[in-house]
């Protein structure tokens, strides 16, 4: 198992909508609909923003949207604000109930 | 209210065995396809999904870890423990347990805090 292909970073301005991929491979992101999106503010511990590609929990905005192409997904937050300024994982299931993390995105908002 | 929260040394030394605790409320472990994950985070990089025990007591371990990892459950205490053997400088970093709540999903909602561990001699 390797870890799923993030950026390690992007930022962007207030208002304007950004996305982050995550590359994965024929083993995970490819072959199953079960990727999820962690935020993860600093000295936090993650929270779960999308399972399922593209499923929001209750309570997590609609600005946030996720996707899936092949073996790589993709989570999109519009209308950016000053608090989605964080870190994002990806994480999909790779079979055999193991699971796989991405690197890591450092969102910043400028 | 789920809360998760672990526990464990702030120290161990090299080739050592760390154990750690997972004490949770709001959820049995004890209800059908129900499952605890611990996952870790060194310092200032990336999260690394270690280990799964469901309620069924199934365990699966992350496979470059399997190894030199056992997890375990407490019913009855609401505990999850995850031992470590023959830890390295390396496993340096914060533990977290998370909440699996059904065999059909594939995330892990919510997290415990976290507790760092340093590794060093």
């Amino acid at each position: 198992q390797s870890a799923l292909t993030q950026p390690a970073s992007l930022s962007g301005s207030p208002g304007q909508s950004i996305t982050i991929s995550c590359t994965g491979t024929s083993s995970d992101v490819a072959i199953f609909d079960y990727v999820s999106w962690y935020q993860q503010h600093p000295g936090k511990a993650p929270k779960l923003i999308v399972y399922d590609v593209r499923q929001r929990p209750s309570g997590v905005s609609d600005r946030f949207s996720g996707s899936k192409s092949a073996n790589t997904a993709s989570l999109s937050i519009s209308g950016l604000r000053a608090e989605d300024e964080a870190d994002y994982y990806c994480c999909s299931y790779a079979g055999r109930s193991t699971w796989v993390f991405g690197g890591g995105t450092k969102l910043t908002v400028l | 209210q789920i809360t998760l929260k672990e526990s464990g040394p702030a120290l161990v030394k090299p080739t050592q065995t760390l154990t750690l605790t997972c004490n949770f409320s709001g959820f049995s472990l004890s209800s059908t396809g129900v499952g605890v994950v611990w996952i870790r985070q060194p310092p200032g990089q990336a999260l690394e999904w270690l280990a799964l025990i469901y309620w069924n007591d199934h365990k699966f371990y992350s496979p470059s870890l399997k190894t030199r990892l056992t997890i375990t459950k407490d019913t009855l205490k609401n505990q999850v423990v995850l031992t470590m053997a023959n830890v390295d400088p390396l496993d340096t970093a914060t533990y977290y347990c998370a909440l699996k709540e059904a065999n059909h999903h594939n995330w892990f909602d919510p997290w415990g805090q976290g507790t760092l561990v340093t590794v060093s001699s």
